[in-house]
């Protein structure tokens, strides 16, 4: 099973602020199969990226992926007031499963 | 627009089972798979497993085989998911994500979720 490491695990920060969350796989993750989901308390998750980089239907610019292999960023390059929140990314390129990050909390500084 | 609608909370005890439906409109519900994500209280995300809606195959998280099932109607355009020998651990609100036609692929429209309660 890939395991998924997030970070950090809380990221204080001020709107109209850079945010840079990491999520690292334990092993390679295959053509870049790799999701970021936003989750508001009380709502279901909202998909943001997938494949690595690109925006999922209706996500603003703002909002950016990156990376391969094992190492992979979701940048939300400067924060709106609803974009408080807690971040999950997920892996779906193993034949084994899916699997999820444990989070990265966005809050306000 | 697409929606999946799933059924609503559920409270069972210890060692029963629980069977939550995931009922999805909007899209031609025979061209993607569905997959099913649970979240403990306060807790993160955990992926269950996924079914395809076309052909009915199915990939399950390790940890949960033998005690979980998925399923589909298509005449009704509804995937279930029952999850058996219910333990306090399974408290959680369960989701239904639309994804992948032929592997379990990101969800990018989801249920409004479940909560299933297991408790004495």
């Amino acid at each position: 099973e890939i395991v998924l490491t997030q970070s950090p695990g809380t990221l204080s920060l001020s709107p109209g602020e850079r945010a840079t969350l990491s999520c690292r796989a334990s092993q390679s993750v295959s053509s870049s199969y790799l999701a970021w989901y936003q989750q508001k308390p009380g709502q279901a998750p909202r998909l943001l990226i997938y494949g690595a980089s690109s925006r999922a239907t209706g996500i603003p610019d703002r909002f950016s992926g990156s990376g391969s292999g094992t190492d992979f960023t979701l940048t939300i390059s400067r924060l709106e007031p609803e974009d408080f929140a807690v971040y999950y990314c997920q892996q779906y390129g193993s034949s084994t499963g899916l699997t999820f990050g444990g989070g990265t909390k966005v809050e306000i500084k | 627009q697409v929606q999946l609608v799933q059924s609503g909370a559920e409270v069972k005890k210890p060692g029963a089972s629980v069977k939550v439906s995931c009922k999805a409109s909007g899209y031609t519900f025979t061209s993607y798979g569905i997959s099913w994500v649970r979240q403990a209280p306060g807790q993160g995300l955990e992926w269950m497993g996924w079914i395809s809606a076309y052909n009915g195959n199915t990939n399950y998280a390790q940890k949960l085989q033998g005690r979980v099932t998925m399923t589909t109607d298509t005449s009704t355009s509804t995937a279930y998911m029952e999850l058996r020998s219910l333990r306090s651990d399974d408290t959680a609100v369960y989701y239904c994500a639309r994804g992948g036609l032929t592997a379990a692929r990101p969800g990018d429209y989801w249920g409004q979720g479940t909560l299933v309660t297991v408790s004495s």
